[in-house]
């Protein structure tokens, strides 16, 4: 069982926006520590998204942005594209548990 | 730039040890930036932290498999491994190594590679 909530699905239909958020407490994302996003297409590895809470790696579409704030986290999503169904997942350290990750969260394009 | 691949066998019997190991080209474990780590993901589920080794060779694991998780670096052949003792069904999964900074996510995995635990 996940430290790190998300919501199971969230759908949109192209060009729109959605938000993930990832939901933790006081011992992870409370605490001060960031949150990293990654994107998994079907049957692949996962993909580095988001790092430092808001950061894009070099190639990374500005489309996708991060945010924290107190115990939670969020990725958002503009101009929503087919390419973009997939799974997400956010990822923080806790300070009894080390690294853990969110329990995911589906995006499918309407 | 750097590539990792993950290696080992496919089908491993309950009660064995699972062994993997990792090799990655176009960089070194020797980095002082970088944390190697372990990660699985069972069918159709999320994605659940191992354990991670440091260049230096500290380890970190996963409390709820800390007592049968063991996780090394050989800097001289660009590898590292996993073994993972005591395996049940549960344990079958998709098995990526991966790598990340001090402070950052991880940034590089390997493509990944299926494990399962069958008699």
């Amino acid at each position: 069982q996940s430290v790190l909530t998300q919501p199971p699905s969230v759908s949109g239909a192209p060009g729109q926006r959605v938000t993930i958020s990832c939901t933790g407490s006081s011992s992870n994302i409370g605490a001060g520590y960031d949150v990293h996003w990654y994107q998994q297409l079907p049957g692949t590895a996962p993909k580095l998204l988001i790092y430092g809470n808001s950061n894009r790696p070099s190639g990374v579409p500005d489309r996708f942005s991060g945010s924290k704030s107190g115990t939670s986290a969020s990725l958002a999503i503009t101009g929503l594209q087919a390419e973009d169904e997939a799974d997400y997942y956010c990822q923080s350290y806790d300070s009894s548990l080390g690294y853990v990750f969110g329990t995911g969260t589906k995006v499918t394009v309407l | 730039q750097l590539q990792l691949q993950e290696s080992g066998p496919g089908l491993v019997k309950p009660s064995e040890t699972l062994s993997l190991t990792c090799t990655f080209s176009g960089g070194s474990s020797s980095s002082s930036s970088y944390y190697w780590d372990w990660i699985r993901q069972p069918p159709g589920k999320g994605l659940e932290w191992i354990g991670s080794i440091y260049y230096s060779g500290s380890t970190y694991y996963n409390p709820s498999l800390k007592s049968r998780v063991t996780i090394s670096v050989d800097t001289s052949k660009n590898q590292f491994s996993l073994k993972l003792s005591s395996v049940t069904a549960a344990d079958t999964a998709v098995y990526y190594c991966a790598r990340h900074p001090r402070r950052g996510g991880m940034d590089v995995w390997g493509q990944g590679t299926t494990v399962t635990v069958s008699s």
